[in-house]
């Protein structure tokens, strides 16, 4: 069956410091991957996307970037933090079979930038 | 513009008694539909999707969900709510012209009152 790693779970960084959040997906090949902010506990912003290797789709201008180096690994990174960055982010993959997918979600790492 | 909209930001409910969490959609074509739950500081779960056939969908920890095509909705029912259902509950659509993308409505927070 498929699963979907995410670490670290919760993170403190200062102002300025760099960011890397991970994501892996075991039991799949060629899956879409996500990167999503919630903020406030409600709604969920869409950030970056990614269809296949190196294919990086941006959905908002913002501090943040995102790699995928290899199949089944996403990054989300940031030179500098900014203390808006600080959010609940959501990993997250799918597999291309049709308009029917289902998007699964990691289980989320807590940024706090002070 | 594709959307999905959750009107009730928060819904009480006394256990055992039914619930109903709303959703509305506004799609270009054939709507692909889903609700999510999400528990404090976890990942959002899957609760279930509607692709087309049966309008009535049936998925996990007893939750359903009516399409309704002429009123364009997809409401989230369970008959006998649990204390243990209280969590925010996302409705979601795929966009139909992206179909690696899916669109979140903002949450519904769901008290289940013992």
């Amino acid at each position: 069956s498929q699963t979907i790693h995410q670490w670290p779970a919760t993170l403190v960084q200062p102002v300025g410091s760099p960011l890397s959040l991970e994501c892996t997906v075991e039991g799949t090949s060629n899956p879409n991957l996500y990167w999503y902010r919630q903020a406030a506990g409600r709604g969920l912003q869409l950030l970056f996307y990614s269809v296949g290797i190196g294919q990086i789709s941006s959905e908002v201008p913002q501090n943040l970037s995102a790699s995928r180096p290899q199949d089944r690994q996403f990054i989300l990174s940031s030179k500098k933090l900014l203390l808006s960055d600080s959010g609940f982010y959501l990993c997250a993959w799918s597999v291309l079979q049709g308009l029917g997918n289902t998007i699964y979600f990691g289980e989320g790492s807590w940024l706090t930038v002070v | 513009a594709q959307s999905v909209a959750q009107p009730e930001d928060q819904v009480n409910v006394a256990e055992g008694n039914p619930l109903t969490v709303k959703c509305t959609y506004s799609v270009s074509g054939n709507p692909y539909l889903f609700w999510y739950v999400q528990y404090p500081n976890r990942g959002l779960q899957f609760l279930l999707k509607y692709i087309t056939g049966d309008n009535l969908v049936k998925g996990s920890y007893g939750f359903e969900a009516e399409f309704n095509k002429s009123q364009t909705s997809f409401h989230l029912k369970k008959p006998s709510a649990l204390v243990s259902d209280s969590a925010l509950y996302f409705c979601a659509v795929r966009d139909t012209f992206r179909d690696d993308k899916i669109i979140f409505g903002k949450g519904t927070r769901l008290h289940i009152l013992p």
